[in-house]
């Protein structure tokens, strides 16, 4: 079975620019969730869903980012403009309820 | 202040030897879960740990979680390069999502 699908694996763009992170949860899987993660500060929850609906978006940084969910097989995480802060692997996971979280390999972002 | 302290936060250790990693808290926690990341790879979930005193081995790793719910610790016997990798505890709220240690950076030399 395929895993949880990130596209792409590795972006570098300039500052300013718009960036457009992809995810493709484990078919039947109810929640899904994006992650950042950075040196400095580990691990850190964006924003998750259960059943296509945001349910806590608290992480998320600012305004600048946006994470969005239209049917189940597919979010997407944007960022715009895009700072070299927000340099870091972002990765979305998926669940079925309380079991498992399946991670993804990642995206690894690179803004100069 | 992290809710889950991990020690050591960097491990570098020879082909062999016995390791023993730490996920500290002041709070008490109905379950833990222990990860291992791979360089370029996403956290796989290794254990749950979900009563006190609890012991649950996988192979050479000995997951255990403290009597009183607030720590676990995974030892490592024997440890080999495939074991190379950041070891995170975290604990799973009861809304699904996960509460993360900073992690454990081990690498294990040949």
């Amino acid at each position: 079975d395929a895993g949880v699908i990130q596209s792409p694996r590795h972006e570098v763009t300039e500052m300013g620019q718009e960036v457009t992170l992809r995810c493709k949860p484990i078919s039947g899987h109810d929640y899904l969730f994006w992650y950042r993660q950075t040196m400095m500060r580990g691990l850190e929850l964006l924003i998750y869903f259960n059943n296509n609906v945001p349910i806590d978006d608290s992480g998320m940084p600012e305004d600048r980012f946006s994470a969005k969910m239209p049917n189940a097989s597919f979010s997407t995480l944007k960022i715009q403009p895009s700072e070299p802060r927000d340099s870091a692997v972002y990765f979305c996971a998926s669940s079925l309820e309380g079991n498992t979280i399946y991670f993804g390999e990642g995206s690894w972002l690179t803004v100069v | 202040t992290q809710l889950l302290e991990q020690s050591p936060q960097f491990l570098s250790i020879q082909e062999g030897e016995n390791l023993t990693v730490y996920c500290n808290s002041s709070s008490v926690f109905s379950s833990l879960q222990w990860y291992r990341q791979e360089p370029g790879e996403g956290p796989v979930l290794l254990v749950t740990v979900v009563t006190g005193g609890e012991v649950k081995k996988l192979k050479r790793l000995t997951f255990q979680f403290g009597d009183a719910r607030k720590d676990s610790s995974l030892h490592i016997t024997a440890a080999q390069p495939g074991d190379t990798g950041l070891y995170l505890c975290a604990w799973r709220t009861s809304n699904y999502q996960l509460i993360w240690g900073a992690g454990t950076k081990l690498i294990i030399k040949p």
